[in-house]
């Protein structure tokens, strides 16, 4: 099993400001065919979890530009480039490389 | 607009069986894979079962195998979960979601179902 970990746990943040969140797994999770197989969502309360980035860097339908993913292998990032008021929530990353397909502890962001 | 939608909360007893149902558009039961995932409460999600649109491969968590199934009705564009066995720690949402696969390999779930409670108690 793929073990999927997330740094912080819990992010502060200031509207207007950047924010950054790391993801990282035990195992490299490029496929043969070079996509990396890592998925970002936010969890809303209350709501089911919404797609924010698939394959480590495309943003999902719909998603605000100022959300953005990065990496490959093992190491992730997604970063919003000026948080929002609704950005609030819990942030997952998964890897869909191989099943059990597994998801980060999740990173709580709150407004300051 | 919603494409899947699943059925309602219940509550059970432990040792009984629960069945979730998950309506999809016609589009999405012939051409995307399923999966299913659980979150408990305050926990982060799960994942149980993945099935793919011919139903021919399904993978169940190794977790779960022999207590978990996972099916679908043709005639009705629905998915079904199975769970057997409840125990307390049952007790989370369970949600279905779309997805794409390129062999075992699964990436962009991004139509979810608005989430089961159910309760095990």
């Amino acid at each position: 099993e793929i073990v999927m970990t997330q740094s912080p746990l819990f992010l502060p943040v200031t509207p207007g400001e950047p924010a950054s969140i790391s993801c990282r797994s035990n195992q490299s999770l490029q496929h043969d065919i070079g996509y990396d197989y890592l998925d970002w969502f936010l969890q809303k309360p209350g709501q089911s979890p919404q797609l924010l980035i698939f394959l480590g860097s495309n943003r999902a339908s719909g998603v605000p530009d100022r959300f953005s993913g990065s990496g490959s292998g093992t190491d992730f990032t997604l970063k919003i480039s000026r948080v929002e008021a609704e950005d609030v929530g819990i942030y997952y990353c998964m890897q869909g490389l191989q099943p059990p397909f597994t998801f980060g502890p999740g990173t709580k962001v709150d407004i300051k | 607009q919603v494409q899947l939608v699943q059925s309602g909360a219940e509550v059970k007893k432990p040792g009984a069986s629960v069945k979730i149902s998950c309506k999809t558009s016609g589009d999405i039961f012939t051409k995307n894979y399923v999966y299913w995932v659980r979150q408990a409460p305050g926990q982060g999600p799960e994942w149980l079962a993945i099935i793919d649109p011919l139903d021919v491969v399904s993978n169940v968590a190794q977790n779960f195998q022999g207590r978990l199934t996972v099916s679908r009705d043709t005639s009705t564009s629905t998915l079904f979960l199975e769970l057997r066995g409840l125990r307390p720690h049952d007790t989370a949402v369970y949600y279905c979601a779309r997805g794409y696969c390129s062999r075992e390999s699964c990436y962009k779930f991004d139509q979810w179902g608005q989430g089961t409670l159910i309760t095990v108690s």
